[in-house]
């Protein structure tokens, strides 16, 4: 089956503790993208890669990383997370990216994280 | 990147009833896209319309779309509970970067 997987899907953690957010998708998609929605504000992109190796900011990249070493795979990285932090994530995947053509996003089902 | 602005905020309908959601954007686009989110759920594309395109079909739903006055409707015809939902347009240009907006929150009360 076709799907974008993230995990956890939930999470509390501590601020200052390093984690990662893992997601992998099936579909041989070259662009990967991670967002975070919080209430009133909508969904905002923090990351996004257009293939291995090539990542790049979104509107609110500051506290975030990510790497892009292998094509399924897009893990978002909170070296030191802030209570700020605490939203949902989603990663989202298309076969290319959104200037190449009409390309509909994949989601995976989100992760809830809460940094206390 | 561009933001498209859905409108209105919030609608309550009846089961039956037709669901009109309107987006509006400000620059040109190549194709602009619907998703659909169940709370707290991943978005799920829903239908997307080409700027060539002026109206798209699928299913229940029918997305309009005019590039003069840079607006797009999605229209869900005979509504069911189970589209309770938000709904978000997303306008795509020459760019790499997607943009979301708040949404559009939808009830439908059975």
């Amino acid at each position: 089956e076709a799907q974008v997987t993230q995990n956890p899907r939930y999470l509390i953690t501590v601020t200052g503790k390093k984690l990662t957010v893992t997601c992998s998708q099936n579909m041989n998609h070259e662009y990967m993208s991670w967002y975070r929605q919080d209430p009133g504000l909508g969904l905002r992109q923090i990351y996004y890669s257009m293939n291995v190796e090539v990542t790049d900011k979104g509107d609110v990249p500051e506290g975030y990383k990510v790497s892009r070493k292998e094509k399924r795979n897009f893990p978002l990285i909170l070296e030191s997370p802030s209570p700020n932090q605490t939203s949902l994530y989603f990663c989202a995947s298309s076969l290319y990216g959104p200037n190449f053509g009409n390309q509909p996003q994949h989601f995976g089902d989100g992760t809830r994280l809460s940094i206390l | 990147s561009q933001q498209g602005e859905e409108d209105p905020q919030a609608l309550s309908i009846q089961e039956g009833e037709n669901a009109t959601m309107n987006c509006s954007y400000k620059t040109s686009i190549n194709n602009l896209q619907w998703y659909r989110q169940n709370s707290g759920r991943g978005l799920v594309h829903l239908i997307l319309i080409r700027s060539n395109e002026r109206e798209k079909h699928s299913g229940r739903l029918r997305v309009t779309l005019d590039t003069s006055k840079k607006s797009s409707s999605l229209l869900i015809t005979a509504s069911r509970a189970a589209d309770t939902a938000s709904y978000f347009c997303v306008p795509t240009g020459a760019n790499s970067k997607l943009t979301f907006g708040k949404g559009i929150t939808l009830s439908v009360r059975p």
